[in-house]
């Protein structure tokens, strides 16, 4: 089935917290999954996954995608005001349009 | 840096007219796509476009919305007969290659009265 589940849907933290957002994702054409952020309008590009194991990372924030057992994880540390957002998992299947699927996200609020 | 542009920011319509969103992709970029969020739901694709034809659509998609790419430059998405539950926030996106990243317009928030 074409599903991205994330977990959990909302977070509230304080700032300098770290914070790890989940997404586990079910289809068998699997080419890449990404992550993107959203405030107040479009979803931002972040990271973008296909091998698993391998760590992509920028800044503060980095990404891990584990192929064998579905899922991904956002990490970000030292958690800042301006992080909070709604943090977005895409996936991409093999072939055909390169459509994105994305999940519900994850609302971050971070607190001064 | 180059950027997805998407006119205009806000749209109020009246159930049962047309409207048409536009949207300016990154100018080297061949895959063009309409994606739409409904207030506090997911983003759902729409339809996607390359070499001047749809390669996907959604069941979303239907005979009253169609999409166009009349100049080169410009990529509109027209809705024949709106409906109330068009209401929602539309969202253009390009992306260069195969396999890349996409990138999102700022998007046209549509409302249907």
């Amino acid at each position: 089935e074409d599903k991205v589940v994330q977990s959990p849907l909302s977070l509230v933290v304080h700032e300098g917290d770290t914070v790890t957002l989940n997404c586990s994702y079910e289809v068998t054409n699997f080419r890449s999954l990404l992550w993107y952020k959203q405030e107040k309008k479009a979803p931002t590009f972040l990271f973008m996954l296909t091998s698993s194991g391998i760590e992509k990372k920028s800044g503060r924030l980095s990404s891990i995608l584990d192929k064998k057992e579905l899922f991904s994880i956002l990490n970000i540390t030292a958690t800042q005001t301006g992080d909070s957002a709604v943090y977005l998992c895409v996936r991409r299947a093999q072939g055909g349009s390169e459509k994105l699927v994305f999940g519900k996200g994850t609302k971050l609020t971070v607190n001064p | 840096e180059p950027e997805v542009t998407q006119t205009p920011s806000h749209q109020v319509t009246q159930m049962g007219q047309e409207v048409i969103l536009r949207c300016v992709p990154i100018s080297n970029h061949l895959y063009f796509y309409w994606y739409r969020q409904i207030l506090g739901q997911k983003v759902e694709f729409l339809v996607s476009f390359y070499n001047n034809e749809i390669s996907e659509k959604s069941e979303i998609f239907d005979d009253q919305f169609s999409v166009e790419r009349p100049d080169g430059s410009n990529f509109t998405l027209k809705i024949r007969s709106t409906k109330l539950e068009d209401s929602a926030m539309y969202f253009c996106a390009s992306g260069g290659l195969a396999g890349y990243e996409q990138y999102f317009g700022p998007g046209t928030r549509l409302t249907v009265t």
